[in-house]
């Protein structure tokens, strides 16, 4: 079965521009989550949708974040406009609330902003 | 205080020595609990998912999970170099947020050969 996929696996680009990270979760799962991992940091949450609704975004750090869910098998990370401290991993995950499934993760997009 | 508490480490033991990895939390009322590993440049992979108390055995690896002195924890018997990598504890708090995981910082695991 396919997991979850993201694209691009790495992204490079200059301060000020758009950058947009894509996901595809597991078919079935019902929900979706958007993660950013940093050594300072470690894992942070984003945002969280169910059903393809925006659950909790209230780890998204600015309005410059932006994140779309428009079907169950398709989901976008938006950042405009990039800065260098947005530099990080983004992880996608994907679970199956029914019987207290787990989250499975992306293989993540590798970010920096120069 | 943090919602999930994990020693960050780095933890080192010889191999085929025993490893403990610990994991508190918080809300009282929370309903499951995971270990993930995660090797360094990948993904987090969930490796073992426990629900109720006691013990709970998949290979050289255990839960334990203790909920009355909310707590945690993964063995790993027989460690080999290949385990080195860093742990996260998560859990599921109670309904009202489902869905939802809350991530331990991770403990970082080193086995030396």
């Amino acid at each position: 079965d396919a997991g979850v996929i993201q694209s691009p696996r790495h992204e490079v680009t200059e301060m000020g521009q758009e950058v947009t990270l894509r996901c595809k979760p597991i078919s079935g799962h019902d929900y979706l989550f958007w993660y950013r991992q940093t050594m300072m940091r470690g894992l942070e949450l984003l945002i969280y949708f169910n059903n393809n609704v925006p659950i909790d975004d209230s780890g998204m750090p600015e309005d410059r974040f932006s994140a779309k869910m428009p079907n169950a098998s398709f989901s976008t990370l938006k950042i405009q406009p990039s800065e260098p401290r947005d530099s990080a991993v983004y992880f996608c995950a994907s679970s199956l609330e029914r019987n207290n499934q787990p989250q499975h993760f992306g293989d993540g997009t590798r970010l920096s902003i120069l | 205080q943090k919602e999930v508490e994990q020693n960050s480490g780095p933890l080192s033991v010889p191999e085929g020595a025993i490893a403990s990895l610990n994991c508190t939390y918080s809300d009282r009322g929370s309903q499951s609990f995971f270990w993930y590993r995660q090797y360094s440049g990948k993904s987090p992979e969930l490796i073992m998912s426990i629900y109720s108390n006691g013990d709970k055995e998949d290979g050289r690896f255990t839960a334990q999970l203790n909920k009355a002195s909310q707590y945690v924890s993964l063995l790993i018997r027989d460690s080999q170099p290949s385990d080195s990598a860093t742990y996260l504890c998560a859990v599921k708090p109670p309904p009202g947020n489902t869905g939802k995981l809350i991530f331990g910082q991770g403990t970082t695991l080193q086995v030396k050969p």
